[in-house]
């Protein structure tokens, strides 16, 4: 069975800085996604970030980018220039591939921008 | 595009009563997911639909918990009779198809209190 793990219940962060969000996840299969959403108070999950499995390259988003280190199995978020708009909670999440995908997430991050 | 739209935004009921949640998916999306968040922690899929029929409802509790996805659009959750443990967010997503590499689009989603 595929885990997801956030070892971060909460962080805070100045504005204008930046920060790295952790993610651990376990799985024996080779072809799978990985994601961050956002989930700010008004429920709304949305995505911030993808990455493939497939793909050594680290995902980048404009100010997001992830840290994608397959053998280690972790899928670290980092926001750069931290506004106050990112004050969220942020789920990772993982989907295998193929078909009937479960996509499983994370407890969460509860993450605090400060002014 | 209209995003994906559920009702009601809040449910409050006493233990036992019947209750029902509305999700209508983004135009043309084949999969359409129903996910429970309880306070703190991350969504758990409680059902998965492809068009209108079930892929994954393994973690549905179905001796109180129905879900339907009629004419493979809309879909309706139901809880009878409610328990205080289901106490929670309940979140309707859907995406394009079969696959969740694609981004997955979520409902601002149905807030549930059981008293």
């Amino acid at each position: 069975a595929q885990t997801v793990t956030q070892s971060q219940p909460e962080m805070s962060v100045q504005e204008a800085e930046t920060v790295t969000l952790s993610c651990t996840y376990d799985t024996s299969e080779s072809n799978y996604y990985l994601f961050w959403y956002k989930q700010p108070p008004s429920r709304q999950m949305i995505l911030v970030i993808r990455q493939e499995a497939y793909k050594q390259q680290n995902a980048t988003e404009n100010r997001f980018s992830v840290n994608f280190q397959k053998a280690a199995k972790s899928f670290s978020l980092k926001i750069s220039d931290s506004q106050l708009g990112d004050t969220a909670m942020y789920f990772c999440a993982f989907i295998l591939g193929g078909s009937q995908g479960n996509l499983i997430f994370g407890k969460g991050t509860k993450l605090s921008v400060k002014p | 595009e209209a995003g994906v739209a559920q009702s009601p935004r809040y449910k409050i009921i006493e233990k036992r009563q019947s209750v029902a949640f509305w999700c209508n998916p983004i135009s043309g999306h084949a999969t359409l997911y129903w996910y429970q968040q309880i306070l703190g922690q991350g969504p758990k899929l409680l059902i998965q639909f492809q068009n209108n029929g079930v892929v994954d409802d393994s973690q549905l509790p179905k001796d109180r918990f129905s879900a339907e996805r009629l004419k493979g659009v809309d879909s309706t959750l139901k809880i009878q009779p409610a328990k205080l443990e289901d106490s929670a967010v309940y979140l309707c997503a859907s995406s394009p198809g079969q696959l969740l590499n694609t981004e997955a689009f979520f409902g601002q989603g149905t807030r549930l209190t059981v008293v």
